[in-house]
């Protein structure tokens, strides 16, 4: 089945404890990316990578790291977190900024 | 800042009706443009594409797209309750290959 994964779907950690946000695809496509979504700002995109060892900034990359070692797989580092990034987070991935394939969601809480 | 609007509803219509979302962008150089379909706590799923200035229709869903205007929309013909949802108008980012989305419109189909 092709399908966007991420691990862990629910997260409640505490402030400055660096975590792991994992993202997998099975549908070969070049294109991943990351977004937040918070009430009343929407989607918004965190990093993105057109390729394997190619990242980009999207909208809102302060506090976040990723990295692309492998096509299939785009993981998102939170390397010192603070609570202004309790949010529901999302991967997707697609054959460029055409159809984005969402993963089923990480919620995260950093108290 | 590249922006994306949508009115956040919600959008109430019975069951049957026409329902009409409608969309802003702030880059004229933006080229594709997407609609996307996220029900309560779920993610977002593409139910239309745009490319060029007209009308695309699939199913019960037509999108528009008037470049001179900047402006996007989406009809729900014979709006049924199981279309009642958030809908994400997306942009791409143009020169970019970021994908900008709005903060979505709540629609809600009454029986």
């Amino acid at each position: 089945e092709a399908q966007v994964t991420q691990n862990p779907r629910y997260l409640i950690t505490v402030t400055g404890k660096k975590l792991t946000v994992t993202c997998s695809q099975n549908m070969n496509h070049e294109y991943m990316s990351w977004y937040r979504q918070d009430p009343g700002l929407g989607l918004r995109q965190i990093y993105y990578s057109m390729n394997v060892e190619v990242t980009d900034k999207g909208d809102v990359p302060e506090g976040y790291k990723v990295s692309r070692k492998e096509k299939r797989n785009f993981p998102l580092i939170l390397e010192s977190p603070s609570p202004n990034q309790t949010s529901l987070y999302f991967c997707a991935s697609g054959s460029g900024t055409d159809t984005q394939y969402f993963g089923p969601g990480t919620r995260l809480t950093v108290l | 800042q590249k922006e994306v609007e949508q009115n956040s509803g919600p959008l109430s219509v019975p069951e049957g009706a026409i329902a009409s979302l409608n969309c802003t962008y702030s880059d004229r150089v933006s080229q594709s443009f997407f609609w996307y379909r996220q029900y309560s706590g779920k993610s977002p799923e593409l139910i239309m594409s745009i490319y060029s200035n007209g009308d695309k229709e699939d199913g019960r869903f037509t999108a528009q797209l008037n470049k001179a205007s900047q402006y996007v929309s989406l009809l729900i013909r014979d709006s049924q309750p199981s279309d009642s949802a958030t809908y994400l108008c997306a942009v791409d980012g143009g020169a970019t290959n970021k994908l900008i989305f709005g903060t979505g419109t709540l629609l809600a189909v009454q029986p």
